[in-house]
């Protein structure tokens, strides 16, 4: 398959607790990017990550990208109840395509 | 801010109908693209365009056929609609300028196809 792995499938954590979602691949990669899903909704982008860089922050959210692992982990500190969503790793197939995981369905309880 | 519109929000048609599901954007994107999302299957590329009167199958394109016949729209039509198209259905557009390879996707269509 050429779509990456997501781990885990699901995570349920208390609010301000930190969540860590992470997303394996097969194929060498140009850039690897992070949505999030709202229940029944499009997605969102929230964070490209490039080849050649290895971390990247935005507000909580904080992406590491392991190339010789193959590997990225998208990390979102102090969760909010806003947060529960659905969470995709996506990396680009040729020049203009995205190839999605599965996501993380991720739940922030109260 | 760039939106994407899609036609419907929900869609219910009958086995053997024709479906359009329609997409509009406002940021003069090239790219369009059309998804299907399943529980457990993630997001599947159906067909995506690269310009007008463009397009090329993307990873599950058979019972679907898109048109492009202006830069900001990209339909989706389903020729016979069947029960196992029953799904939610993404739009998405971005640019092609290198540097922002950011897709911006509509609010979905769910369709069931009865």
């Amino acid at each position: 398959s050429q779509q990456g792995e997501e781990d885990p499938q699901a995570l349920s954590i208390q609010e301000g607790e930190n969540a860590t979602m992470n997303c394996s691949y097969k194929t060498s990669i140009n850039n690897l990017q992070w949505y999030r899903q709202n229940s029944g909704r499009g997605l969102v982008h929230l964070i490209l990550i490039r080849s050649n860089e290895r971390e990247k922050h935005s507000g909580r959210l904080r992406v590491t990208l392991d190339t010789s692992k193959k590997s990225s982990s998208l990390l979102i500190t102090a969760s909010r109840a806003a947060d529960t969503a659905s969470y995709f790793c996506a990396r680009a197939l040729g020049a203009q395509k995205l190839v999605f995981g599965q996501g993380t369905r991720l739940t922030i309880n109260p | 801010d760039v939106k994407v519109t899609q036609s419907s929000r929900y869609l219910v048609k009958r086995t053997g109908e024709k479906v359009f599901l329609e997409c509009v954007q406002d940021m003069d994107h090239e790219n369009m693209f059309w998804y299907r999302q399943d529980p457990g299957l993630g997001l599947r590329l159906i067909y995506f365009s690269y310009d007008v009167k463009m397009k090329e199958k993307g990873d599950i394109p058979e019972g679907y056929s898109v048109s492009r016949e202006k830069k900001e729209r990209f339909s989706l039509i389903l020729e016979s609609a069947s029960t196992n198209q029953t799904s939610m259905y993404l739009c998405a557009s971005r640019t092609q300028k290198t540097g922002d390879e950011t897709q911006y996707f509509g609010p979905g269509t769910r369709l069931l196809v009865l």
